[in-house]
């Protein structure tokens, strides 16, 4: 069956520090993955996206890879910060169902000062 | 900046009653999402829309959803004979494109079917 897994539920670290997760997926060939951040209580926001060509993509202090042989992305919050806290959803979509983006079920970050 | 509106922020309903939870899209947006979210759940899709018709759906977008855009610029989602399980958070999204571009997300419609 298709599996989107974002393998830690929840993830404390302390401020300063780099943040990393984990999305990993199955039986899925995923055209773009996206990273999307949620608060409690709102809607997801987009972060970042990465075609499967690509292996890495950078904005500010966030980074995304993607190994399409290891079937896994890793989103990277570098120098963290306590605003930084949230929900962090991994999303995919492919090409032949371009418009139905699928989600995993979240990491809780908390980075604590 | 532009934004995906959604109303009502809050709806309760009796079940058994039909609910229409509407979304403003940002204008020049061309695809048009639903997805819901059960508290503590992931987001699940439930349907795409582009061109006036469904794109895609999902297993749980059975024959108690439709989905419509009436006048341009309002994109409504219609539960029929709400059950006590469709109490979710409700989220309205639009998007450009489906290829390399990102969906914006509405701030959702919290659903408590009573």
């Amino acid at each position: 069956s298709q599996k989107i897994e974002q393998n830690s539920e929840a993830l404390n670290i302390q401020e300063g520090k780099t943040a990393t997760l984990t999305c990993n997926y199955t039986n899925y060939s995923p055209a773009y993955l996206q990273w999307y951040r949620q608060d409690p209580g709102r809607g997801p926001v987009f972060l970042l996206l990465i075609r499967e060509n690509e292996k890495e993509k950078r904005k500010e202090r966030l980074k995304v890879t993607f190994d399409t042989t290891l079937k896994q992305s890793l989103f990277h919050i570098t120098a963290s910060q306590p605003a930084d806290s949230a929900t962090y959803l991994c999303a995919l979509s492919t090409y032949s169902s371009a418009s139905k983006i699928i989600f995993g079920s979240g990491t809780r970050l908390s980075i604590r000062p | 900046e532009p934004e995906v509106t959604q109303t009502p922020s809050h709806q309760v309903t009796q079940m058994g009653q039909e609910v229409i939870l509407r979304c403003v899209p940002i204008s020049n947006h061309l695809y048009f999402y639903w997805y819901r979210q059960i508290l503590g759940q992931k987001v699940e899709f439930l349907v795409s829309f582009y061109n006036n018709e469904i794109s895609e759906k999902s297993e749980i977008f059975d024959d108690q959803f439709s989905v419509e855009r009436p006048d341009g610029s309002n994109f409504t989602l219609k539960i029929r004979s709400t059950k006590l399980e469709d109490s979710a958070m409700y989220f309205c999204a639009s998007s450009m494109g489906t290829r390399n571009t990102e969906a914006f997300f509405g701030q959702g419609t919290r659903l408590t079917v009573v």
